[in-house]
């Protein structure tokens, strides 16, 4: 199926790390994409990383890459409470049109 | 801010009328994504089109229809309006194969 799986709910204290997981289904995805939402508002790209990466890491944020597993996590370091949102992962398929499948999303809480 | 903006900001609609959303595109972006992400959900695709030409199409009914424009400016279109069509909107432009950018969205209320 066409089903790419997050957990829908994570809770860390400010200035703990969060770590957002997520499995997609499609080992030919090229690039695998996060995305912030805020309530109310669209989709921010946070970061991304190519198929053939294990690791990218982007100021606060970490992305790791289990291809076999096809899992992909998201480590936010020194977690705030601006950081409060849901977080959607995506994979592209480009062997028929760059259009993205995204997940459920993550609704990430962080309190003092 | 992206630079992809998206009119109108909220609408209401009737059930079988029909609503028209526009996207502007980033400048330089000729590739425009069209989504619709129905509450508590991921957004799932509705259709692309690349230079003026739908390049892609997910499983949404014919009565969804788009346009990309000279200036790769986009319209959806949405004809006898359905409750279940009551979503957030959201357009995303992008160069063909690189990371695509979201505009805020359009959130439609079918009464």
């Amino acid at each position: 199926g066409e089903d790419v799986e997050q957990s829908l709910f994570l809770s860390v204290r400010e200035g703990d790390s969060s770590v957002i997981n997520c499995t997609y289904t499609d080992s030919s995805s090229t690039y695998l994409y996060w995305y912030k939402q805020e309530p109310g508002a669209g989709l921010q790209l946070l970061t991304y990383i190519f198929s053939n990466m294990d690791m990218k890491q982007d100021q606060r944020l970490t992305v790791l890459l289990n291809k076999k597993d096809k899992h992909l996590s998201l480590r936010i370091a020194d977690t705030q409470t601006g950081d409060s949102a849901i977080y959607f992962c995506a994979e592209e398929r480009s062997y028929n049109t760059d259009k993205l499948i995204f997940g459920t999303g993550t609704r990430l809480q962080v309190f003092p | 801010e992206t630079g992809v903006t998206q009119s109108p900001t909220h609408l209401i609609k009737t059930r079988g009328q029909q609503v028209t959303l526009r996207c502007s595109s980033q400048s330089g972006h000729n590739t425009v994504s069209w989504y619709q992400q129905a509450l508590g959900q991921g957004p799932q695709f509705i259709f692309q089109y690349y230079r003026e030409e739908e390049n892609g199409r997910g499983n949404f009914p014919p009565r969804f229809s788009g346009l990309q424009f000279p200036n790769y400016s986009s319209e959806l279109n949405v004809n006898a309006l359905e409750l279940d069509d009551s979503a957030l909107y959201l357009c995303a432009s992008s160069l063909r194969d690189s990371e695509a950018f979201f505009g805020q969205g359009t959130r439609l209320t079918v009464v």
